[in-house]
């Protein structure tokens, strides 16, 4: 199993330009969330989904879209960047939703740059 | 406002001695408490996690120690390494734990 994989690993982006950032698990996992990474700020929630069909907003989701149309596919869509929106980005799987506590299982992470 | 609190930013300990990372956090409704070991350039991983069911919960030269009336919990790391150098977050989360919510995170450098 790949595990999470997140392309680009780097991406350089001017002010106003939109794009996306991708993630990818192969291990049938229902959740998957993004997180940004500030230094000081620990991992900020942005977006999450518990199945395909399904998303809803964490703590900062302005700026970001997410749609969830397969189980393995969990894209971020920057609409126009921003410099605040320089960061690095996390996405992140786990098994389910149910009773129990399930693992967070991140990708390696997109480095984002905004000028 | 970060609901979740951790200190020290960063810490330097000489091999084979004791890291201690500390958290506070404000919502009762947390019942899920892991900790995540992140190195450079890769994305965290669960290092070892704690329900408020049990006060401490060891897993080899990591602990978790938990004071629910406190609302705080800490990460013991013993005999530490120089391959334990690394950033450490501590987090919390209600119900099966998928919204995490994290401290700003604790850079490790254990000297040989």
């Amino acid at each position: 199993n790949a595990g999470v994989t997140q392309t680009p690993k780097f991406q350089v982006l001017k002010t106003g330009q939109s794009m996306t950032l991708q993630c990818a698990q192969d291990m049938n996992h229902e959740y998957m969330s993004w997180y940004r990474q500030d230094p000081g700020m620990g991992l900020r929630l942005i977006h999450y989904s518990v199945g395909a069909g399904i998303t809803d907003q964490g703590e900062v989701p302005n700026g970001y879209n997410v749609s969830r149309s397969t189980t393995e596919d969990f894209p971020l869509r920057l609409l126009s960047a921003a410099p605040s929106q320089t960061s690095v980005y996390f996405c992140a799987s786990s098994y389910g939703t149910g009773t129990g506590v399930y693992e967070q299982y991140f990708g390696p992470g997109t480095r984002l740059t905004v000028t | 406002q970060q609901q979740v609190k951790q200190s020290p930013q960063s810490l330097i300990v000489q091999k084979g001695g004791i890291s201690i990372i500390n958290c506070a956090y404000e919502n009762t409704a947390f019942d899920y408490f892991p900790w995540y070991q992140q190195f450079p350039g890769k994305g965290p991983a669960l290092l070892i996690a704690i329900r408020p069911d049990v006060s401490e919960k060891k897993e080899g030269r990591f602990t978790i120690s938990f004071n629910k009336s406190a609302k705080q919990f800490s990460l013991h790391i013993m005999d530490s390494q120089p391959g334990d150098s690394a950033t450490y977050f501590c987090a919390a989360a209600s119900g099966a734990g998928n919204k995490l919510t994290f401290g700003g995170g604790t850079r490790v450098l254990v000297k040989p």
